[in-house]
């Protein structure tokens, strides 16, 4: 199975500043063929289920602010969060579906302010 | 809009069966383009994926459970339903069922994303 694995465990940044949550899987999740990488990103507010933010390591869901955006490509990726608000409080995580089945997820990521 | 329900005991004791219902509502489980599944959180812990199914009956299960874990489909009550035998304290977790994405590559599904999750609901293993 593909490992995911986030990084940091925990962070904490200030309201407006820039946050960052890495994702490293342990083998390439970009498809040749189409030239997609298979890596999703989810946010989970505490007492809620995980919700979809990005999927195909950039596009991002519906309804998403547009301050969350996904990059990278291969085994490292990036979720960003340009201008932090009160609400992006959660843990988040980064899931692969390349090597699916399994689908597999990161460990988390929790965000806090500072 | 879709919304998911999972329904069941939040109690189970040892070596039982665990069984959940994920009821679906403002949509279709008969759906071409996605599979249903169920994952979990145990507490402090990470999510893991237990298993997917198709409206049609075809399933795909996590590897780690699959002696032990069966899925079902009512396309007529529009749910599907999680049936885990044998439990320990190690099933004890939140339990949410979602909607998968998928992809159909030469000639099998392909899980993707989840785009839809139930709230979860908390199954204690206790005697």
């Amino acid at each position: 199975d593909i490992v995911m694995t986030q990084s940091p465990d925990s962070l904490a940044v200030s309201l407006g500043e820039r946050a960052t949550i890495n994702c490293k899987s342990s083998q390439s999740l970009l498809y040749s063929s189409n030239h997609k990488n298979y890596l999703a990103w989810y946010q989970r507010k505490a007492g809620q289920p995980p919700k979809l933010l990005i999927y195909w390591a950039s596009t991002r869901e519906s309804g998403v602010p547009d301050r969350f955006s996904g990059s990278g490509s291969g085994t490292d990726f990036t979720l960003t969060i340009s201008s932090l608000q009160a609400e992006d409080v959660a843990v988040y995580y980064c899931q692969q579906y390349y090597g699916s089945p399994p689908i597999t997820f990161g460990q988390g990521t929790r965000l806090e302010i500072k | 809009q879709l919304q998911l329900q999972e329904s069941g005991p939040g109690l189970v004791k040892p070596s039982e069966t665990l069984s959940l219902t994920c009821t679906v509502s403002g949509g279709s489980i008969s759906s071409s383009s996605h599979f249903w599944g169920w994952i979990r959180q145990p507490p402090g812990k990470g999510l893991e994926w237990i298993g997917s199914i198709f409206y049609g009956g075809h399933t795909y299960y996590n590897e780690s459970l699959k002696s032990r874990v069966t899925l079902s489909v009512d396309t007529f009550n529009n749910h599907f339903s999680l049936n885990l035998r044998s439990v320990a304290a190690a099933d004890t977790a939140v339990y949410h069922c979602a909607r998968h994405h998928v992809g159909y590559v030469s000639g099998s599904y392909r899980l993707y994303f989840l785009d839809n999750w139930g709230p979860g609901t908390v199954v204690a293993v206790s005697s």
